[in-house]
């Protein structure tokens, strides 16, 4: 079964200051996953997704995550943080199987300070 | 604009009730999803739906359980509400086969069971 591990429940930068939100998952299968964003009582919405084309993703707002099979890693990052990028951030993956569904990391809490 | 509706963006109740969670979308997607969120615990799989009158469980599926007649309308269900199940509930949907689509998640339910 596929899981996700998301490294710090909290994470804080100044403003300008690189992002860095870790994810590692495992998976018995080539995994599919995703980062999406939950912005103060509002609901979730996809940042970014990874299904194998490349390794490099790119996604809204400037964030990019970048999958690494050895280390079984998908860290999402950011050059330069803004005040509006404060949020919540979750990580989850899916095997891509018809009748399965995705699985959320607990989630990290990112605080950005002017 | 795609929409997944929650029915109450707040809901109260006491211990033992019965409690219905509805979500529509207009999206005409084949794949529906109940998850809860708790502080620190991120999103927990509670049942989904891949087809009309079709339903899989999550990871958490005590004390729920869940309908599906239509398409467009996937219900949660605590037959006899605890404590333990105050959370905020989260619908989502979407399409294909695969899971590696993008979901559309509601604004979600905080439910408070008293």
């Amino acid at each position: 079964a596929q899981s996700v591990t998301q490294l710090g429940s909290h994470v804080s930068v100044s403003e300008g200051a690189l992002v860095l939100l870790r994810c590692n998952y495992s998976s018995s299968v080539p995994p599919y996953l995703f980062w999406y964003v939950q912005y103060p009582n509002q609901g979730l919405q996809l940042l970014l997704k990874y299904t194998s084309a490349a390794t490099l993703v790119k996604g809204i707002n400037g964030f990019e995550a970048e999958f690494k099979k050895s280390e079984t890693s998908f860290h999402l990052t950011k050059p330069s943080a803004h005040m509006s990028d404060a949020a919540e951030y979750f990580c989850a993956v899916s095997e891509g199987q018809a009748g399965t569904a995705l699985i959320f990391g607990k989630g990290t809490t990112l605080s950005v300070s002017s | 604009d795609v929409k997944v509706t929650q029915s109450s963006r707040y809901l109260v109740k006491r211990t033992g009730e019965k409690v219905f969670l509805e979500c529509v979308q207009d999206m005409d997607h084949e794949n529906m999803f109940w998850y809860r969120q708790d502080p620190g615990l991120g999103l927990r799989l509670i049942y989904f739906s891949y087809d009309v009158k079709m339903k899989e469980k999550g990871d958490i599926p005590e004390g729920y359980s869940v309908s599906r007649e239509k398409k467009e309308r996937f219900s949660l269900i605590l037959e006899s509400a605890s404590t333990n199940q105050t959370s905020m509930y989260l619908c989502a949907s979407s399409t294909g086969q695969s899971t590696n689509e993008k979901l559309f998640f509601g604004s979600g339910t905080q439910l408070s069971v008293l």
